[in-house]
């Protein structure tokens, strides 16, 4: 496998259930993300991990649980959604140095979720 | 105010022409840097080319080029000899802050679409 990984591609929930979507990176980047696509809306950054640790989280609900076990590995812990949660979630990855903020970012094919 | 503004919901180019699309941003930082992506319908964002904000030349990536102008705050792209294959979203994002607090803020994206 190489580049960004993304699994499932496709998530059908219901609002009272339990899912996670998974990210995996193998590219020996040290930050990880996750964004929200929803239609018509420019794309939203949900949370930012640098070397596993969490240094961004834009207001996100507590539906959304992350978890980044390592810098190859990203979770989004998914409980009690809403059908306005109903979107495209994607993953990213780069490589952070230390005042140079102009690191590229790759991303995944995404995870299709529709909350019914 | 909108951080990037890309103009342009959807165009419509032959194949074979010339086409530029438009991104203005707006950041009160020296040190920054500009994205454009590609996302066709299959989801994932794919990476096409990078200008930083101290570049004096514009950033060229085999059909791409970004045309630069930072006293306009432009950073418009342009893809040489269209092909069917282009007609996707396009993104324009931009990347400010210091270490540990940058933002990567994305524009609501051009609709391209390339006719035989």
């Amino acid at each position: 496998e190489t580049g960004v990984t993304q699994t499932p591609r496709h998530l059908v929930m219901g609002m009272t259930n339990k899912k996670s979507l998974k990210c995996e990176q193998h590219l020996g980047h040290n930050a990880m993300y996750w964004y929200k696509q929803s239609a018509k809306k420019p794309l939203e950054l949900m949370f930012v991990y640098n070397f596993k640790e969490q240094t961004e989280n834009n207001s996100v609900p507590s539906r959304f649980s992350p978890e980044c076990p390592n810098s190859s590995h990203l979770f989004l812990h998914l409980h009690t959604l809403q059908p306005e949660d109903s979107a495209l979630y994607l993953c990213a990855s780069s490589y952070r140095l230390a005042g140079v903020p102009t690191d590229t970012q790759y991303f995944g094919p995404g995870t299709r979720l529709t909350v019914l | 105010a909108q951080k990037i503004t890309q103009t342009q919901p959807g165009m419509f180019v032959q194949e074979k022409e010339a086409v530029t699309l438009d991104c203005t941003y707006d950041t009160s930082d020296q040190s920054y840097g500009l994205f454009w992506y590609k996302q066709p319908s299959s989801g994932e964002m794919i990476f096409l080319i990078y200008q930083g904000s101290y570049d004096e030349q514009n950033a060229t990536e085999g059909r791409y080029s970004l045309n630069f102008q930072k006293a306009r705050k432009s950073a418009n792209l342009v893809i040489s000899a269209s092909q069917l294959g282009d007609s996707a979203m396009y993104f324009c994002a931009m990347r400010e802050g210091n270490f540990g607090n940058e933002k990567l803020t994305f524009g609501t994206g051009t609709r391209l679409t390339i006719i035989p």
